[in-house]
């Protein structure tokens, strides 16, 4: 079965820090995402990224920053949060033109 | 947008009835993905339905899609509690069939 984790399942920083999200998949695919799901909007891309080292901005990039140095590993970097990126954080990962599979998710709160 | 968009965005059922959620789209696609997510969780794929097929069948699932409407369908037939959950579909354009759009998805709740 594929595996994708992500490193927190509840997070809550502070305005102004710098918060890292990790995501690993142990499927070998070559592409990830990073979205955030909010109550009445759904999901949103954020970025998503199909191989190392390349990346690619999706719907809302603003605020955020990815790196994959990595195949079996992509980070959402927030260099400086803020309240409005208060949300729950999937990342998700497939093969090309294929099904994407979800970690669990991360909700931040951002005071 | 591409962005599909589920209907109804909530339903409530009892326990052995069918649930027949609906998506629809706005441009031409290569497949329609339908996903399920418990509260709070990820979300998980329940069925791909390719452009050139109209129905497909998954244990108690059925889809089916109409590119002419540009719309698809997802029957839960006999439904359990254990059901409940947000349902959303996935298309897949915008030239990158990698990246999907999701729509906002229909919260289904299945009462005992």
């Amino acid at each position: 079965d594929v595996k994708v984790t992500q490193s927190s399942r509840y997070l809550v920083k502070r305005t102004g820090e710098k918060v890292f999200l990790e995501c690993v998949q142990d499927m070998d695919h070559e592409n990830m995402f990073w979205y955030r799901q909010d109550p009445g909007l759904g999901l949103r891309l954020i970025y998503f990224s199909y191989d190392v080292k390349m990346k690619e901005k999706g719907d809302i990039p603003e605020g955020y920053s990815v790196s994959r140095e990595k195949k079996e590993r992509f980070s959402l970097i927030l260099e400086s949060a803020s309240t409005n990126q208060t949300s729950m954080y999937l990342c998700a990962s497939s093969t090309t033109h294929g099904t994407q599979y979800f970690g669990p998710g991360t909700r931040l709160l951002v005071l | 947008s591409q962005q599909g968009e589920e209907d109804p965005q909530a339903l409530s059922i009892q326990e052995g009835e069918n649930a027949t959620m609906n998506c629809s789209y706005k441009t031409s696609i290569n497949n329609l993905q339908w996903y399920r997510q418990n509260s709070g969780r990820g979300l998980v794929h329940l069925i791909l339905i390719r452009s050139n097929e109209r129905e497909k069948h998954s244990g108690r699932l059925r889809v089916t899609l109409d590119t002419s409407k540009k719309s698809s369908s997802l029957l839960i037939t006999a439904s359990r509690a254990a059901d409940t959950a947000s349902y959303f579909c996935a298309t897949d354009a915008r030239g990158r069939s990698e990246k999907l759009v999701f729509g906002k998805g229909t919260k289904l709740t299945v009462n005992p």
